[in-house]
């Protein structure tokens, strides 16, 4: 089975740091998206990339960027941590763009304090 | 934003008894697909349906499609206190093969 793995679970930043949260598949999946899921909202898209070094914007790119350097990691970076950016960020990977299902990792729950 | 929008929010049912959860959406898509996720994990993909298709069984599950009312339903028979989750569809639209996903139906059930 694929599997996405996030490299951590749980993480506490202050207001203004820089964070990464990494995202590797171990499935040769050519892509690869980043979600956030807050209460009531459901997921929503900040980024996704189809290959390496390529990055689209997703719903809600604002106060993020990525980097896909290889093709089984995708970065999520947050430039400078805000207290509305804690929520829970889940990463997916898939093989192509839709017609398969999407595989996610655990989670990691981000608080910004 | 395009995602889809599940109904009810909460649904709270006894063991034994089915759950059915519905989920409509506003333009064409090409897929539709249902994703459970336990509490506070990620999201586990269920089952994919097509635009050309109106039915599709895995298991206990059954999703229907009806395009022309841009809705799908999600049921569920026999329900066991272990489906107890969040359920989520998610629509890949045909300019935009990115998925987006609704809020969820919470699914409780009551052993």
């Amino acid at each position: 089975d694929v599997k996405v793995t996030q490299s951590s679970r749980y993480l506490v930043k202050r207001t203004g740091e820089k964070v990464f949260l990494e995202c590797v598949q171990d499935m040769d999946h050519e892509n690869m998206f980043w979600y956030r899921q807050d209460p009531g909202l459901g997921l929503r898209l900040i980024y996704f990339s189809y290959d390496v070094k390529m990055k689209e914007k997703g719903d809600i790119p604002e106060g993020y960027s990525v980097s896909r350097e290889k093709k089984e990691r995708f970065s999520l970076i947050l430039e400078s941590a805000s207290t509305n950016q804690t929520s829970m960020y889940l990463c997916a990977s898939s093989l192509s763009r839709a017609d398969y299902g999407y595989t996610f990792g655990s989670g990691t729950r981000l608080t910004v304090v | 934003s395009q995602q889809g929008e599940e109904d009810p929010q909460a649904l709270s049912i006894q063991e034994g008894e089915n759950a059915t959860m519905n989920c409509s959406y506003k333009t064409s898509i090409n897929n539709l697909q249902w994703y459970r996720q336990n509490s506070g994990r990620g999201l586990v993909h269920l089952i994919l349906i097509r635009s050309n298709e109106r039915e599709k069984h895995s298991g206990r599950l059954r999703v229907t499609l009806d395009t022309s009312k841009k809705s799908s339903s999600l049921l569920i028979t026999a329900s066991r206190a272990a489906d107890t989750a969040s359920y989520f569809c998610a629509t890949a639209f045909y300019n935009n093969n990115d998925m987006r996903f609704g809020a969820g139906t919470r699914l409780t059930v009551k052993p």
